[in-house]
C-alpha cells in the first residue's frame, strides 16, 4: 500500500527566506509521481509541481522546486524567497502508474510567512 | 488558462436527500477524479473515471455514490442518500497524462 507522511503540521517561516517542507512516501511499485498542491485558506487545490520516479533532474517550477531523494523515499518542497501570499497548507501527493492514477495525499503542513 | 469548474460552490440539504454535484474537466484531459476532504482532514480519493467507465473506485464510494459523464463535457457525482457524514468539500480533478487540477470544490453540508 502506498503512503505519503508529512511531519510537520505547521511551519513558520520570515518573508524572503526559504523554507523545506518534508514529505516521505512509501511504495513498492517503481513507477510513480510525486505532487505538491497547495491550498489557501479559500479551499482550493492549486497544482504546484510534479516528479516522475524516473525523472533524473529535480522539478522546478518558479520559486518552487522539489527535492528528490529516491533512495530515501522523500520528495520535499523548497519555497524560495516566501512572500506573504505563500501562507496555505500544503499537501504532498503520489500516484502509482500501476494503480490508475488515483491521488494519495499526505495530512499536510500549514506554513505560515511572517512579514 | 483552462481550468476545472464545479457547480455548486456550496449545497444545503437534509440527510437522506439526493445530491448531484457538477464538474466541467478541462476540455482535452481523458482522466477525470472525485475527491473529498473532510474539514481539517487531508484529501480522499474516492473515485477515478476514463473512457467512460470507472477505472477505479475506493472504499468510500459505496452504492450511495455514483458518477456519470452524460454529455461531452459534464462530469457529475451523485450522492443518493445523504448522510450526515458526508459533509465534506468534494473537489473534481482532471488531467490529460500526469498531473491532475482541482475544481474549486463544492462544500457539501448536509443537516
Amino acid at each position: 500500500a502506498q503512503k505519503i507522511t508529512q511531519t510537520q503540521p505547521g511551519m513558520f517561516v520570515q518573508e524572503k527566506e526559504a523554507v523545506t517542507l518534508d514529505c516521505t512516501y512509501d511504495t513498492s511499485d517503481q513507477s510513480y509521481g510525486l505532487f505538491w498542491y497547495k491550498q489557501p485558506s479559500s479551499g482550493e487545490m492549486i497544482f504546484l509541481i510534479y516528479q516522475g520516479s524516473y525523472d533524473e533532474q529535480n522539478a522546478t517550477e518558479g520559486r518552487y522546486s522539489l527535492n528528490f531523494q529516491k533512495a530515501r523515499k522523500s520528495a520535499n518542497l523548497v519555497i524560495s524567497a516566501s512572500q506573504l501570499g505563500d501562507s496555505a497548507m500544503y499537501f504532498c501527493a503520489m500516484t502509482s502508474y500501476n494503480q490508475g492514477g488515483k491521488l494519495i495525499f499526505g495530512q499536510g503542513t500549514e506554513l505560515s510567512v511572517k512579514p | 488558462e483552462p481550468e476545472v469548474t464545479q457547480t455548486p460552490s456550496h449545497q444545503v440539504t437534509q440527510m437522506g436527500q439526493e445530491v448531484i454535484l457538477r464538474c466541467v474537466p478541462i476540455s482535452n484531459h481523458l482522466y477525470f477524479y472525485w475527491y473529498r476532504q473532510i474539514l481539517g482532514q487531508k484529501v480522499e480519493f474516492l473515485v477515478s473515471f476514463y473512457n467512460n467507465e470507472i477505472s477505479e473506485k475506493s472504499e468510500i464510494f459505496d452504492d450511495q455514490f455514483s458518477v456519470e459523464r452524460p454529455d461531452g463535457s459534464n462530469f457529475t457525482l451523485k450522492i443518493r442518500s445523504t448522510k450526515l457524514e458526508d459533509s465534506a468539500m468534494y473537489f473534481c480533478a482532471s488531467s490529460e497524462r500526469y498531473e491532475q487540477y482541482f475544481g474549486p470544490g463544492t462544500r457539501l453540508t448536509v443537516t
